[in-house]
């Protein structure tokens, strides 16, 4: 059972635009939301998260919104650029404090010149 | 944030052997991780690692199979044991922070099981 789905396994944008990605969840007990950026051959970096109480957080050119209801969110990269080119992870936990992660697919960005 | 190292990089390994993943972070944290992440697929979580006692295991991951300990606040290893080419993977170990929010991950082992 995947709690967490990223839906699409790769994203290509073009640079200067806006790069957005999407996460769903099912379940309803998952309280903080995190995204990471992955490179070839390196751990996930962290880069933004958000909590239940708040539908958007922002943090220079990335921001994340959250549709509880929908049990939805997103990743918005503006402007894009070629080093934002990696694989995008969306996780989630139900405990504050980011323990136990439950991580999506992964979303592979490319941004062309 | 804290930086983390992990023993070995990478490795290739024979089936029926095993091999233990060093993590050493740079500062004392609450909370150590084991993840792995198979080819092609996304991060699961095998177990807590618990200073001084037992780690707490996933649904899937067992204690023989993947021993793991964490003698202090700095430092962990996991074991792959008997190993098979199912277990070829990536292994990564991640920290919280004291009062922090998120989880920081080492670069990662990457093991291949012939």
């Amino acid at each position: 059972d995947q709690q967490v789905k990223q839906n699409s396994p790769s994203l290509s944008v073009q640079e200067g635009r806006i790069s957005i990605l999407n996460c769903d969840y099912t379940n309803s007990m998952f309280d903080y939301f995190l995204w990471y950026k992955k490179y070839p051959a390196e751990g996930p970096t962290f880069l933004i998260s958000i909590s239940s109480i708040k539908d958007k957080n922002e943090d220079g050119r990335f921001t994340v919104f959250l549709n509880k209801s929908a049990k939805h969110l997103s990743l918005h990269i503006v402007p894009s650029q070629p080093g934002d080119s990696a694989v995008y992870f969306c996780a989630a936990s139900a405990i504050r404090g980011a323990q136990k992660l439950v991580f999506g697919q992964g979303t592979r960005l490319t941004i062309n010149p | 944030s804290a930086v983390i190292s992990q023993k070995p990089s990478r490795d290739i390994c024979q089936r029926g052997t095993s091999l233990t993943i060093q993590c050493q972070v740079d500062s004392q944290v609450t909370m150590m991780f084991w993840y792995r992440q198979q080819p092609g697929q996304s991060l699961t979580l095998i177990a807590t690692a618990n200073q001084g006692s037992e780690a707490t295991y996933e649904s899937g991951f067992v204690i023989d199979k993947f021993p793991i300990s964490r003698p202090n606040l700095t430092f962990s290893t996991l074991t792959v044991s008997n190993m098979s080419p199912e277990d070829s993977s990536i292994y990564l170990c991640s920290v919280a922070v004291t009062g922090g929010e998120t989880q920081y991950f080492g670069p990662g082992t990457r093991l291949l099981v012939l």
